[in-house]
């Protein structure tokens, strides 16, 4: 079972590219890396998700080093609106999905 | 398309009783999966169902228990309720649920006295 750690908090401004950074030492053959961001009183919402390189999309970019012992979201130009909580997880590639979250990092965005 | 739809979105029972939450997926998606959240634990894995079958379970006591219907629609039920199951449950559902993106719904936010 792959664990992650990542940073409790960050503080950002306005404007910023913010990068939060998640380590995943026994992460295994087959799993993904996805992240979530979530806001108080709501579900998680996905952002993105790879396997190895790098993933882009409208919102962010995951960078993913070739022993994919840790993986880098980077937000560009972030807003006020990017305060919440953001969760770096290890999907299971295997029959079912068990989202292990782990205690994820708390983005500050000031202006 | 409607996103997940959870029911009822607060709920406040004391301790001892039961309670049955429910969640309705996106249309075509047929994984269910149930989280607790709270402030000292975090987001737990409770269970996920596949076609009506319960394919993973995290580790929580034989209380809480969860069933999936034809629909994909899922209830997930607490009994004997303790003052540590208030929490806010939140349902996911995929499509398939291997390393396909999860949608989240608002969450039953349940308060026990």
């Amino acid at each position: 079972l792959a664990k992650t750690t990542q940073p409790i908090s960050m503080d950002s401004y306005e404007g910023q590219e913010v990068n939060i950074t998640c380590s995943h030492n026994n992460i295994a053959t087959n799993d993904y890396i996805t992240w979530y961001q979530q806001f108080p009183s709501q579900g998680p919402r996905f952002i993105i998700q790879g396997y190895k390189t790098k993933v882009t999309n409208e919102v962010a970019s995951l960078f993913i080093p070739a022993d994919r012992k840790s993986s880098t979201l980077s937000l560009p130009r972030v807003s006020l609106s990017d305060t919440a909580v953001y969760y770096c997880l290890v999907a299971y590639n295997q029959a079912g999905t068990a989202l292990i979250f782990g205690k994820g990092t708390t983005l500050s965005v000031s202006s | 398309k409607a996103g997940v739809t959870q029911t009822p979105r607060y709920l406040i029972k004391t301790r001892g009783q039961q309670v049955t939450l429910s969640c309705s997926p996106i249309s075509g998606h047929r994984s269910v999966s149930w989280y607790q959240q709270t402030p000292g634990q975090g987001l737990q894995f409770l269970f996920e169902y596949f076609s009506e079958t319960q394919r993973n379970k995290g580790n929580f006591p034989g209380r809480f228990s969860g069933r999936q219907f034809s629909n994909s629609r899922s209830e997930m039920n607490v009994s004997t309720l303790e003052l540590g199951d208030s929490a806010l449950y939140l349902c996911a559902s995929s499509f398939s649920g291997q390393n396909t993106e999860a949608f989240f719904g608002q969450g039953t936010r349940l308060t026990v006295v």
